[in-house]
């Protein structure tokens, strides 16, 4: 059981350039998100979805794109990347949160340096 | 939204000494979680509480519900449990898991 997976684990990117981080969980879970950790500010929602097909926005979405076409993937996109979008991102997968008793997993986290 | 504050920011201590973390919430949640992150970046989950009390091992946590916050009790501090420690909560029907700032725990030997 790999848990929840996350590629790639550091990137370098120039300012306008695009990417996409790829995050698999093979858990069976619903619910996938995608958080950004900077120093100081604790982990903050991007994105989230709640089943294939459905996604909605967390507290900072601004510059990223997710789509949910399968349940066990969620990538995350950055369209054209800035210096702002340098952190660590991770995701994350859980069987639902409005659920009495379902935890969250995290993967690994990816570290993105936009120069 | 909800908001989520932890107390205190930074916390060292030598090991074998005991530990209180608190979180405070502004409005009633459905889930509560508590989470290490070790120094290497990796976040565990510890606990899953939205009420009531838990144990496992030397850590511990309650929450009271009622009057909004949780504490993460840590007995015997080992070095392995230095890292930053976060409190996140979801509201009633909401999927958003709302982070605090975390406690930043170092265990000197």
């Amino acid at each position: 059981n790999a848990g929840v997976t996350q590629t790639p684990k550091f990137q370098v990117l120039k300012t306008g350039q695009s990417m996409t981080l790829q995050c698999a969980q093979d858990m069976n879970h619903e619910y996938m998100s995608w958080y950004r950790q900077d120093p100081g500010m604790g982990l903050r929602l991007i994105h989230y979805s709640v089943g294939a097909g459905i996604t909605d926005q967390g507290e900072v979405p601004n510059g990223y794109n997710v789509s949910r076409s399968t349940t066990e993937d969620f990538p995350l996109r950055l369209l054209s990347a800035a210096p702002s979008q340098t952190s660590v991102y991770f995701c994350a997968s859980s069987s639902g949160l409005r659920l009495s008793g379902n935890t969250i997993y995290f993967g690994e986290g990816s570290w993105l340096t936009v120069v | 939204g909800i908001q989520v504050e932890q107390s205190p920011p930074d916390l060292i201590l030598q090991e074998g000494a005991n530990s209180t973390l608190r979180c405070n919430f502004s409005d009633s949640v459905n889930n509560l979680q508590w989470f290490h992150q070790n120094p290497w970046g990796q976040l565990i989950n510890l606990f899953y509480i939205p009420s009531g009390t838990k144990q496992n091992g030397r850590l511990s946590a309650t929450t009271v519900a009622t009057e909004r916050y949780s504490l993460l009790y840590i007995s015997s501090s080992q070095t392995t449990d230095s890292g930053v420690y976060f409190c996140a909560v979801a509201q009633g029907g909401s999927e958003k898991l709302v982070f605090g700032k975390g406690t930043k725990l170092t265990v000197n030997p």
